[in-house]
């Protein structure tokens, strides 16, 4: 149950897209279409933005975007605004019927 | 709405047990099934245990398997976290979070876990 990898820190302008890598394996990311992703601010709860790797809760603003290749799953947000600064975390579903979260990503916005 | 509230956190010694509850609102508790989220000071979050809506299965990570037991009271509408030889690796704020197909949409604020002497 080895986590997820995820760059440790990204950063970006107002206005502009970043993206955020989370590379598995074929028993995790590769293997499912169950990657979802976690926007978390300081001393807060973490709130889903992204389900089934590319679907948005209902309420999730159209600037964040999820796609998958192979065993990396991608998050993008566009338009980067400065409450988007928080931590990302990703997660998949795995062959062992467990879960397993990526270590997360710290978004700066500049 | 969905509300979830953790409760039963605190400070315990190395080998300890703990007992954590979830009080959950807002929807059928009995139809979804139930997540444990752990996040140790300055960490990520790490995936627990996992049990169905009627509690029939239940799953659980390497890192605590043997020790926890997850279990849920659908008439209190209430998930548990039973934690027992806990040591300093286990301090934690633990989240309880609402199952939505493979994903975790709802959470809640977690309650802190302290494992020291």
């Amino acid at each position: 149950q080895a986590a997820l990898t995820q760059p440790a820190s990204v950063s970006g302008s107002p206005g502009q897209s970043i993206t955020i890598s989370c590379t598995g394996t074929s028993s995790d990311v590769g293997g499912y279409n169950y990657v979802s992703w976690y926007q978390q601010h300081p001393g807060k709860a973490p709130k889903l933005m992204i389900y089934d790797v590319n679907n948005r809760p209902s309420g999730v603003s159209n600037r964040f975007s999820g796609s998958k290749s192979g065993n990396t799953a991608s998050l993008t947000i566009s338009g980067l605004q400065a409450e988007d600064e928080a931590d990302y975390y990703c997660s998949s579903y795995t062959s062992s019927s467990t879960w397993v979260f990526g270590g997360g990503t710290k978004l700066t916005v500049l | 709405q969905v509300q979830l509230v953790e409760s039963g956190g605190g400070v315990v010694q190395p080998g300890g047990s703990l007992r954590l509850s979830c009080a959950a609102s807002g929807f059928t508790f009995s139809s979804y099934g139930m997540h444990w989220v752990r996040q140790a000071p300055g960490k990520g979050l790490e995936w627990v245990t996992f049990t169905r809506s009627d509690g029939s299965y239940k799953c659980y990570a390497d890192s605590v398997k043997g020790r926890f037991t997850i279990s849920r009271d659908n008439s209190k509408n209430t998930l548990y976290l039973q934690m027992h030889s806990l040591s300093a690796e286990d301090t934690a704020m633990y989240y309880c979070a609402r199952s939505g197909d493979y994903a975790q949409p709802y959470w809640g604020q977690g309650t802190l876990v302290t494992v020291s002497s």
